[in-house]
């Protein structure tokens, strides 16, 4: 059965501090990952998505690495501020899945104190 | 919530009931999705639509059932709600279908709690 494992479930970091999130997947044929953000009462907004052939994407002070081989992604913010307390997401898709072929994360669950 | 509007936003009801949740899109995006998320949980598919009046079901579909009549309007009924189906609901679309490289994009949920 496919799976997504996100670790820690949930962090708590000083702003100004960078932190970096965790997510283990099983989930074959891998066609891509994705990492959403989720604030509190919103849906998920996407962050990046990346593919087989993508190690490292960024997308402001948020970076997502993909190590398709051990099948693990990461996903690291620098400098936290504020804003960036929510709950992240890991997603992963399965090559010729269709609208059903992604296997959602439970999400770690990030506070950024002042 | 690139253009995705989900009504009403909270609802409180009863166990028999029956509910409709709804979800209007101005994207004109062909894939529209019902989700729900729950505590403990990652976000489950419930049904989706791949075009007007073209829908099929996903991971936790019982108890639910889905129409769609217009692009941009996309049903979701619980015909006798139960306590179990209390949950937020997400709507979104995509252009291409869900497991492409197409960026899924959701609306802001529905609070439903079923007494």
């Amino acid at each position: 059965k496919n799976q997504v494992e996100q670790s820690p479930q949930s962090l708590i970091i000083l702003e100004g501090k960078n932190c970096t999130l965790q997510c283990n997947y099983t989930v074959s044929p891998f066609s891509n990952l994705r990492w959403y953000k989720q604030d509190t009462g919103r849906g998920p907004v996407s962050l990046t998505i990346m593919t087989f052939s993508e190690n490292t994407k960024s997308n402001g002070r948020y970076t997502a690495t993909l190590d398709a081989d051990t099948k693990q992604s990461s996903l690291h913010i620098t400098a936290s501020q504020l804003s960036d307390s929510a709950s992240y997401i890991c997603v992963v898709s399965a090559s010729g899945g269709g609208a059903d072929g992604l296997t959602f994360g439970k999400g770690t669950h990030l506070i950024i104190q002042p | 919530d690139a253009g995705i509007t989900q009504s009403p936003r909270h609802k409180v009801t009863e166990t028999g009931t029956p509910v409709t949740l709804r979800c209007h899109q101005t994207e004109n995006h062909r894939y529209m999705y019902w989700y729900r998320q729950d505590p403990g949980h990652g976000l489950r598919l419930i049904h989706y639509s791949y075009g007007v009046k073209d829908t099929d079901k996903g991971e936790v579909s019982d108890g639910y059932s889905v129409s769609r009549s217009k692009t941009e309007d996309f049903l979701l009924t619980l015909e006798s709600a139960t306590s179990s189906q209390t949950s937020v609901y997400f709507c979104a679309i995509s252009e291409s279908r869900g497991a492409g490289t197409d960026t899924q994009y959701f609306g802001p949920g529905t609070r439903l709690t079923v007494l």
